[in-house]
């Protein structure tokens, strides 16, 4: 049975920092993209970012460019995102999800039940 | 970026078939996958590729797409199917490749 478990958030201050972590069990891991979506309160969902099988490719919506670092381990079965200066705005729910690409075309297939990030002073 | 439009609601009785659609510019060119969110809860996939359905997702569940607008039809609704349904598209092209529609809340009367 494919497992994604998210830890790691939490009440952070605005200019904080936060790293969010995904287990991941059920699957050969390394053979996956792997993703962060987010969901504001009240809100819809928003993709994130997105990395390869081997951590060669990484994409990043263009709010969190330049502060969230989406990054693995596959000898773990893990997945991560690095967030720094955080914002009011990147109060959400993050999801972990499993990725598949195919044909230029890419859909995820299994999620995490989320991690809440609550950016407030 | 692409840009996907759903109706906010929708609302449909027991027994009955519902339509979510999602609209964008040329939609039926690209593949389209819904996601149910039930409250409190992570989303699922329901349908892939405008029209695959995922092992253990009821035959109840339908997708289409052609021109501008892609569907998402439930028949025979069920009080157990009342949730929020996104739309979402992979737009290779684009700086932002992955785009979500706004939801839709499916309400079961």
């Amino acid at each position: 049975e494919v497992q994604l478990v998210e830890s790691g958030g939490g009440l952070v201050q605005p200019g904080g920092s936060l790293r969010l972590s995904c287990a991941a069990s059920g699957f050969t891991f390394s053979s996956y993209w792997m993703s962060w979506v987010r969901q504001a309160p009240g809100k819809g969902l928003e993709w994130v970012a997105n990395i390869k099988q081997d951590g060669s490719e990484k994409y990043y919506v263009d709010s969190v460019k330049g502060r969230f670092t989406i990054s693995r381990d596959n000898a773990k079965n893990s997945l991560y995102l690095q967030m720094n200066s955080l914002r009011a705005e990147d109060t959400a729910v993050y999801y972990c999800a499993r990725g598949l690409l195919w044909f230029g075309e890419f859909y995820f297939d299994y999620w995490g039940q989320g991690t809440l990030v609550t950016v407030s002073s | 970026s692409y840009v996907l439009t759903q109706p906010p609601s929708v609302s449909v009785a027991p027994g009955k078939t519902a339509r979510i659609t999602c609209g964008g510019n040329n939609i039926g060119s690209k593949s389209v996958h819904w996601y149910q969110q039930k409250p409190g809860q992570a989303p699922v996939l329901v349908i892939y590729y405008d029209s695959d359905r995922p092992s253990g997702i009821p035959e109840r569940f339908s997708g289409s797409n052609s021109g501008n607008t892609a569907t998402l039809t439930i028949s025979r609704v069920e009080a157990g199917d009342e949730a929020d349904y996104y739309c979402q598209v992979w737009d290779s092209s684009s700086d932002h490749p992955c785009v979500f529609g706004g939801g839709t809340k499916l309400t079961v009367l």
